[in-house]
């Protein structure tokens, strides 16, 4: 089974600076997808990016970019530019590309905690 | 609004109570999702219904039972309500690689 493991229970930021979730994940399969969801207070579960495994370009989407790296089975989230409005719980998520048998669920990291300082 | 409709959005059970959690769709996604939410944890699965007609189960399918009525609607089930279900529930459609959820479900046993 797969696992996604986010080290980080907690972290704070500056408004206007830069922040770096991370994240790992074990799995045997070569094709899968890797996400960032992002839960504020309303307990939402919003998209922010998703990265195709077979896809060497790490997904950028506006302030919000990826480092993938395939080999170290790492997939971090890049925030430039922090705004109060990025403050919420982040979640790192796998899918394996195969469907059936369950594969085709999310598996979720714990989460990490960002706090935008004014 | 298209979207992913849960219902109730809050709930108070006894111990030992039955309740059903109700998903719609309507974006004519074939696979739908039950997740649940614990404190410091992420979504953990619980049964998945690939199309309708079909259900399966997750990570952590003990004492739920679930129902894909049709295409739209997909039930989760409690029989006999534990404190240990106090959770957030999601409910999730996926189309390719693009999930959408519901806004949760907030469900004490008490």
């Amino acid at each position: 089974a797969q696992t996604v493991t986010q080290s980080q229970p907690e972290m704070s930021v500056q408004e206007a600076e830069t922040v770096t979730l991370s994240c790992t994940y074990d799995t045997s399969e070569s094709d899968y997808y890797l996400f960032w969801y992002k839960q504020p207070p309303s307990r939402q579960m919003i998209l922010v990016i998703r990265q195709e495994a077979y896809k060497q370009q790490n997904a950028t989407e506006n302030r919000f970019s990826v480092n993938f790296q395939k080999a170290a089975k790492s997939f971090s989230l890049k925030i430039s530019d922090s705004q109060l409005g990025d403050a919420a719980m982040y979640f790192c998520a796998y899918r394996s590309a195969m469907t059936g048998g369950g594969a085709d669920g999310l598996t979720f990291g714990k989460g990490t905690h960002l706090i935008i300082q004014p | 609004n298209a979207g992913v409709t849960q219902t109730p959005k809050f709930q108070v059970l006894k111990t030992g109570q039955s309740m059903t959690l109700q998903c719609a769709q309507d974006m004519n996604h074939n696979s739908m999702y039950w997740y649940r939410q614990d404190p410091g944890m992420g979504l953990r699965l619980i049964y998945y219904s690939a199309s309708e007609g079909t259900t399966d189960k997750g990570e952590v399918p003990n004492g739920y039972n679930v129902s894909r009525l049709n295409k739209r609607e997909f039930s989760l089930r409690l029989e006999s309500a534990a404190p240990s279900q106090t959770s957030v529930y999601f409910c999730a459609s996926r189309l390719q690689a693009g999930y959408t959820f519901g806004s949760g479900t907030r469900l004490t046993v008490v």
